[in-house]
Formats: C-alpha cells, structure tokens, sequence
C-alpha cells in the first residue's frame, strides 16, 4: 500500500476562514516532508517543506506541522482565497532532498464564497 | 528563466505502440525525475536521472526507459502500451543532492486506446 495517504478526498470552506488538510504518513524513516498544490491542468506546485527535525514552519499564510509520534502532517491556509482552490497532496521523501517522491492520494480544496 | 517544459501536451496512441515523452529541466537544474499521475490520484514514481544515469528507480516495469542528454534534457520511452498507461506523465527538476525542492513541469497527457 501506499505509505503516504491523506484522510479527506474533499474539504469546502467557506472564503476568508482557514482550511486545515491533513496527511498520514508510514515510513518513520522519512526525512522530509513537502506540500504540493495542483491546478487544473497544472503540474504540482510547491507550497512548503519541513524537515523531520522540526515539528512548525511557516511561509505566506501556510503552516505545515509535522506529529511524528502518530507520523501525521498537516497543511493550514489562512484566510482561504478562491485562489486556494486545486487538489493538495503531501509528498515524503525517506532519504531527504531532491530523491524519488512518494505522493498520498490529494485532497481537493473547495472554496465556497 | 525558464521553467520545466515537457512536449508534447497531449498523445494519443494504442495498444502495443511505444511512446517517447520530452522534459527539458530548469535552468540550473541537473537532475530529471519522470512521475506518472493517474486520474484522480498522486503522482507515482518512475525513475530519476543524473549525469546521464538512472540513479534511483521506482516500482515500474522495465517498459518504462529512459535518457538523459549531456544539457539535461530528457526522453521517457514506454514500450508495448497498455491501457491502464493512460496518464499524466510529469517531469520534475532539481540540483542533484543540492536542493529539496522539485519543480515539475506541466505534464503530457497520453492517452491508450
């Protein structure tokens, strides 16, 4: 089975509140941690990394948080924007760096204004 | 600056035909990773390569070659197309052992009729 998968297919919120997405993860050896959104059409665009020496990081209105107690990752948006709107997967990489990706399944982020 | 491209953007073959696919990486970049997304799912690992080599290879059949050029560039060749190789096919790169970050390209649409 896959060794990264996310609990959500689907996840609506309302425009201007937060979206929390979350991600399970097997691997324990898992060294890093990327989010990946993707548009239509698109290919994946990278959101935000975290090592698995650090549980918090931040960027632009993105916070990733990494539990590796219960190996669980989570994505939070502030302040949702239509914008938001595309299919989030988290991705883990066991080795660290720019290695082969394992992808979960994504969950779809839908904006309701 | 130029960012991943991958031609072409659609393809249609049948049963049995091989397919060559292109990715030309970032600027800057060294290293190719090829990913296959099915429909609705994450992208999947095929094989990654650096100064012209495979370096790391997922659970993908031996259909599934490839080549890398000495400016970086590309070719994922499929052999004997199957139906279930209808996919998005995505090309990532990175600077190999350098960064964490892959930047994927848009992606080619084959389709197997």
């Amino acid at each position: 089975g896959e060794s990264v998968g996310l609990h959500l297919p689907t996840l609506s919120v309302q425009e201007g509140d937060n979206s929390i997405i979350n991600c399970a993860y097997s691997n324990s050896a898992s060294d890093y941690f990327i989010w990946y959104k993707q548009e239509s059409g698109k290919g994946p665009q990278f959101i935000i990394d975290i090592r698995s020496n650090m549980d918090k990081r931040q960027g632009q209105r993105v916070t990733v948080l990494l539990n590796k107690t219960v190996k669980h990752l989570s994505l939070q948006i502030a302040a949702t924007q239509p914008g938001d709107s595309a299919v989030y997967f988290c991705a883990e990489n066991p080795r660290g760096g720019a290695d082969g990706l394992t992808f979960g399944k994504g969950t779809h982020l839908i904006i309701q204004p | 600056d130029a960012g991943v491209t991958q031609s072409p953007t659609h393809l249609i073959k049948t049963r049995g035909q091989q397919v060559t696919l292109r990715c030309s990486p970032k600027s800057g970049h060294d290293t190719v990773s090829w990913y296959q997304q099915a429909l609705g799912q994450g992208p999947q690992f095929i094989f990654q390569y650096y100064e012209e080599e495979e370096r790391q290879r997922g659970n993908f059949p031996d259909r599934f070659s490839g080549h890398q050029f000495p400016n970086y560039s590309s070719e994922l060749n499929v052999n004997a197309l199957l139906l279930g190789d209808s996919a998005l096919y995505l090309c990532a790169s990175s600077r190999y052992r350098r960064d964490n970050e892959q930047f994927f390209g848009p992606g080619t649409r084959l389709t197997v009729l």
